[in-house]
């Protein structure tokens, strides 16, 4: 089955911008979702569609699309943005598959 | 809003039958795609499988010979069964609901919101 590959950990000082990236052959067809959590919790749609926020989520989450890769970019990183990211998208035989996940640490 | 809450038996025995059920409050059931989906224990997140509202079904063909999924819209309720579970079935189980949006006849993009708090099933003897 087709994966969606993220890097297993990213570190950002605070108030820097960060990119974490996921690849995969669907993104060439289908757009990812992003979502964050954080230990202990569900996780948190922060980004969908070409560059969809949901009520709530901040306008430092913006997210892109290149060839077979998503991007999720903090522009101005925060303490409370520190959590695993996982990025989503359709799959050709499990329908819909998650990224590897990426560990996001504010320092 | 739209929440979502599971519930069922946190543990469950090898070889027997995994049953949940998800609770929609705050909406309808009706017109949406929702899904199951599970995380072991410091490991990413898995797609278990959908249904709609009218009961159609897709499920992640990794597990499909094992999972049955239901809908009861009198209850707004949606129900999880997955047969002969193993150690390797203990995880946190999310319901979650989604939303595709086609932009042409071959792309789209989809999401999972809400989600429910998760429940954590241990499989053990």
């Amino acid at each position: 089955s087709s994966e969606l590959t993220q890097d297993p950990a990213v570190s950002v000082a605070l108030g820097q911008t960060v990119r974490i990236t996921c690849q995969g052959d669907s993104l060439r067809s289908y757009y990812a979702s992003w979502y964050q959590q954080k230990p202990g919790q569900a996780p948190v749609l922060v980004i969908y569609g070409e560059n969809y926020r949901p009520s709530g989520i901040p306008d430092r989450f913006s997210g892109s699309r290149s060839g077979n890769t998503a991007s999720l970019t903090i522009t101005g990183a925060q303490a409370e943005d520190e959590a695993d990211y996982y990025c989503n998208s359709r799959d050709s035989s499990a329908l819909y598959v998650f990224g590897t996940g990426t560990k996001v640490t504010v320092l | 809003q739209v929440q979502l809450q599971e519930s069922g038996p946190g543990l469950v025995k090898p070889s027997e039958t995994l049953s949940l059920t998800c609770t929609v409050s705050g909406g309808s059931i009706s017109s949406y795609y929702w899904s199951w989906i599970r995380q072991p224990a410091g490991k990413g997140l898995e797609w278990i499988g959908r249904i709609y509202s009218s009961g159609s079904t897709n499920y992640n063909p990794s597990l499909k010979s094992r999972v049955t999924m239901s809908v009861d819209t009198s209850k707004n309720q949606f129900s999880l069964k997955l047969r002969s579970v193993t150690a390797a079935d203990t995880a946190v189980y999310y319901c979650a609901r989604e939303t595709y949006i086609a932009v042409d006849f071959n792309t789209g993009y989809n999401w999972f919101d809400p989600w429910g708090q998760g429940t954590l099933v241990t499989v053990s003897s």
